[in-house]
């Protein structure tokens, strides 16, 4: 089982918004992060620390975390994003915890 | 470019060990944590452990403590895990990835090694 709680899976339109949302009692108390995996890639970093993108990432992703949640959004969907989606937290006690990840699905 | 390599696929018997390395290139090799994120077939991302690269000091999660160790190489940048006691079900892709150094926050993780399957069969 997993720590931080994602949906199985998200579908969207094309163009249209995508949330993944990740939970976990006092969430917004740690540093989330979040990966894409497309398939037989590695985890790709797309947001880290909350809200930040790395350099090379689209400005399409962005993060949110507050109370027990936090949420990736990508706004005007591609077909490209279509992936597994995993959040990442770090707990001083059972360390870094990942979620159970996430397939979008761009129909 | 900041790389991680990992060494090729390996098949092992239930109940062997098999070591795995993760040479590093690009950046100053005891600047950062390396850990190591296990993938079973159509499964999630779980985290194994970290090494600290200047001591060589780890912490491992605890469903893999006992069964595995990290070590590293300063002469090489290269980090090893490995891990013993094999089980049927253990077949899986192992993922080396770097962090921040700092023990406050180690995260995220960027880049990611190219994962190397570990296939466990009679």
């Amino acid at each position: 089982s997993y720590e931080l709680t994602q949906p199985p899976s998200v579908s969207v339109s094309p163009g249209q918004t995508a949330s993944i949302t990740c939970s976990r009692d006092k969430l917004g108390d740690k540093y989330v992060s979040w990966y894409q995996q497309k398939p037989g890639q590695s985890p790709l970093l797309i947001i880290y620390l909350h809200t930040n993108r790395p350099s090379g990432i689209p400005e399409r992703f962005s993060g949110s975390n507050s109370g027990n949640t936090a949420t990736l959004t990508i706004t005007g969907t591609q077909a490209m994003d279509e992936a597994d989606y995993y959040c990442q937290a770090w707990d001083r006690i059972s360390g870094v915890e990942f979620g159970g990840g996430t397939k979008l699905t761009v129909l | 470019q900041v790389q991680l390599v990992q060494s090729g696929a390996e098949v092992q018997e239930p109940g062997a060990s098999v070591k795995v390395s993760c040479k590093a290139s690009g950046y100053t090799f005891t600047s950062y944590y390396v850990h190591w994120v296990r993938q079973a077939p159509g499964q999630g991302l779980e985290w194994v452990g970290v090494i600290n690269p200047i001591d060589g000091g780890t912490r491992y999660a605890e469903k893999f403590r006992g069964r595995v160790s990290m070590t590293r190489d300063t002469s090489t940048a290269t980090v090893y895990m490995k891990l013993t006691s094999l089980g049927s079900e253990a077949t899986a892709v192992f993922y080396c990835a770097r962090s921040p150094l700092d023990f406050h926050n180690p995260l995220p993780f960027d880049p990611w090694g190219q994962g190397t399957l570990v296939t466990v069969s009679s």
